[in-house]
């Protein structure tokens, strides 16, 4: 039982090149997270995923894309890396849709634009 | 909006001190609040929980009390180890989400460092 994964664990792009962080999770959750953390700024939601089939946005969704591929796997794609693009990334997820439920966080990608 | 605010660090302790770390929220209703832990180079684990007011969340001899009304979730420990150095994130979920609609909105972390 891996629980969260995350792929690549670190990555370099020049501004305007594209690339698909990864997420996958073995533990059978509905829902699904991508975070940003930034210095100062905690972690902010990018995109969730409520259940197979369903994406939405969150507090910062500019500039990404998300795909649920199926119910393990959610991945986030930036079409056109900028520098403001900097950050580590975080997937989660949570088990149904119940009140208080844990989310799962995987290891991070850390990320960054030249 | 929902926030959270929490002190900023790095906060320095001597092995065997007590830890506070303040943690104050703004929410409609009741949201569940969450510590979440940071050790260096890994993502964010749980490290305690409360749905209610009230509640005590407890865990690895850390403690938080959800306030409603100081609407606060400060999390305490009688004596820290130099294992417990690392990012301590106070977050909630509000009481009106749903469905998988329940980003977590955290606050901006505590960095924690304990010396022997």
């Amino acid at each position: 039982n891996a629980g969260v994964t995350q792929t690549p664990k670190f990555q370099v792009l020049k501004t305007g090149q594209s690339m698909t962080l990864q997420c996958a999770q073995d533990m059978n959750h509905n829902s699904m997270y991508w975070y940003r953390q930034d210095p100062g700024m905690g972690l902010r939601l990018i995109y969730y995923s409520a259940s197979e089939g369903t994406t939405d946005k969150g507090e910062v969704p500019n500039g990404y894309n998300v795909s649920r591929l199926n119910k393990r796997e959610f991945s986030l794609r930036l079409e056109s890396a900028a520098p403001s693009q900097t950050s580590v990334y975080f997937c989660a997820s949570k088990w149904g849709i119940d009140f208080g439920n844990e989310q799962f966080f995987g290891p991070g990608t850390r990320l960054t634009v030249l | 909006g929902d926030s959270v605010t929490q002190m900023e660090g790095p906060v320095t302790l001597s092995e065997e001190a007590f830890l506070t770390i303040n943690c104050t929220y703004t929410a409609t209703g009741y949201p569940s609040l969450f510590w979440y832990v940071q050790y260096p180079g890994e993502g964010l684990q749980l490290l305690l929980k409360a749905t209610k007011a009230d509640d005590k969340g407890s865990n690895k001899g850390f403690e938080a009390t959800y306030r409603k009304e100081t609407t606060s979730f400060h999390l305490e420990k009688g004596s820290v180890q130099v294992s417990d150095s690392a990012v301590y994130f106070c977050a909630l979920l509000p009481q009106y989400s749903g469905g998988g609609a329940d980003g977590l909105t955290f606050g901006k972390g505590t960095h924690l460092i304990i010396q022997p």
